[in-house]
């Protein structure tokens, strides 16, 4: 099964500066039809997720534009142009390409303002 | 807008069952793919079952399969989740999704516990 792996598991940032989160696979994310199936979702403190990005790089409708996702093959990244105080939470990344056995997800970032 | 409501969690004994549905709006269910997750106490996110937008194909996680049944009812615009053979570690909160997670509902608590 593809193992998804983030990092930092926990990140302190301070109001305005960029923060990123890594995501790396166990296998490669593209797809035999040529698409690469991770998304980024974010879980605010008592929410239910959000997606914010979907095949790896495609900001989903009413996101802001300060959040951006990038990457290929087995590394992707999450970016925050500038952090805001309601960025405050949990950020995964899932993996949907090696389906069936199922959608995989990393373990999840931590995201605090310092 | 899209709305997604799960009900049906609650309280039971290992070894009971639990029947989840969650009701859709906002969208035009029929044609989408619809999955449960769920989450946990304190953990991460796990897929749990998929369903396709016609109901022909269906997976499931190997830690529910054989206990759980998804199903769905595109003229009533619903989603189900049989849970038999509950066990505690099947504690979480549950939760449906449209497609790969580009909506969610708020959830609904399952407990097993004697």
């Amino acid at each position: 099964d593809v193992v998804m792996t983030q990092s930092p598991l926990s990140l302190p940032v301070t109001l305005g500066q960029p923060a990123s989160i890594s995501c790396r696979s166990s296998q490669s994310l593209v797809h035999g039809d040529g698409n690469t199936y991770l998304n980024w979702f974010q879980q605010r403190p008592g929410q239910s997720p959000r997606r914010l990005i979907y095949k790896a790089s495609h900001r989903d409708s009413g996101v802001p534009d300060r959040f951006s996702g990038s990457g290929s093959g087995t590394d992707f990244t999450l970016n925050i142009s500038r952090v805001e105080a309601e960025d405050v939470g949990v950020y995964y990344c899932m993996q949907g390409t090696h389906w069936p056995p199922g959608y995989t997800f990393g373990q999840g970032t931590k995201l605090e303002i310092k | 807008e899209v709305q997604l409501v799960e009900f049906g969690g609650g309280l039971v004994q290992p070894g009971g069952s639990l029947r989840l549905s969650c009701a859709a709006s906002g969208f035009t269910f029929s044609s989408d793919s619809m999955n449960w997750f769920r989450q946990a106490p304190g953990k991460g996110l796990e897929w749990v079952s998929y369903i396709s937008s016609s109901g022909t194909t269906i997976y499931y996680a190997d830690s529910v399969k054989g206990r759980f049944t998804i199903s769905r009812d595109n003229a009533k615009n619903s989603l189900s989740l049989q849970m038999n053979s509950l066990r505690a570690d099947d504690t979480a909160v549950y939760y449906c999704a449209r497609e790969t997670g580009r909506s969610w509902g708020q959830g609904t608590l399952v407990t097993v516990s004697s």
